[in-house]
């Protein structure tokens, strides 16, 4: 099993509304990692786990909480987004911090209105 | 500072070899991956360079030098399918594993 999964496809919410993304990987991977992209732009880093530790922080604001509840799983929390947050939000994995090879998920599309 | 930099466009026809650069200059250097991404979809692994040299894998090839910090992406034997935008990333330093992209090649294939 070579894949990661993420859920839901698509989003959307309003400014006031707390919501959830997740991610999940059966690859043994203990490096896992939340990247938001914009269209046209390249994927851009917001969190990176390494084993079910916060390693990286990408300077995200508040609004955005990721949570690793276990090895396999990564979510991030969403409350009181903006509509500039409104992007393709990747999750992906690799074996360990320093693996060769990052396989990303399909992404959730997050619309904020 | 950290730099990454590819063209932003390129076309080429059907059955042709295109090749797509990549320059960086970043603090640090453990590894540069190729990525392929279609419109509305995630991106996919093609290649990994951390010494330099060619590697061959099928119809794509990626080189490094970096004492240049250059690499390139080659595809061979261009079929539609591969119009795509093609992601140069970095890893910058061994501690932290976060890539750092480039801003893409937008490659358009026509017949």
């Amino acid at each position: 099993d070579t894949e990661v999964t993420q859920t839901p496809k698509h989003l959307v919410m309003g400014m006031t509304n707390k919501k959830s993304l997740k991610c999940e990987q059966h690859m043994g991977h203990r490096a896992m990692y939340w990247y938001k992209q914009k269209a046209k732009k390249p994927p851009e880093l917001m969190f990176v786990y390494s084993y079910e530790k916060l390693s990286i922080n990408e300077s995200v604001p508040s609004r955005f909480s990721p949570e690793c509840p276990n090895s396999s799983l990564l979510n991030l929390h969403l409350h009181a987004l903006q509509p500039e947050d409104s992007a393709l939000y990747l999750c992906a994995s690799s074996l360990q911090a320093g693996g060769s090879e990052q396989y990303f998920g399909p992404g959730t599309r997050l619309t904020v209105t | 500072g950290q730099n990454i930099d590819q063209p932003t466009e390129m076309t080429a026809t059907e059955g042709a070899i295109v090749q797509i650069n990549c320059t960086y200059q970043t603090s640090g250097f453990n590894g540069l991956f190729w990525y392929q991404q279609h419109a509305g979809e995630a991106p996919t692994f093609l290649s990994y360079n951390v010494l330099d040299g060619l590697e061959e894998k099928g119809r794509f090839s990626s080189f490094l030098s970096r004492s240049k910090g250059y690499s390139y992406l080659l595809l061979k034997e261009l079929q539609m399918k591969d119009s795509a935008s093609y992601l140069c990333a970095v890893r910058g330093n061994q501690a932290g594993t976060a890539l750092i992209f480039g801003k893409g090649t937008t490659l358009s294939v026509s017949s």
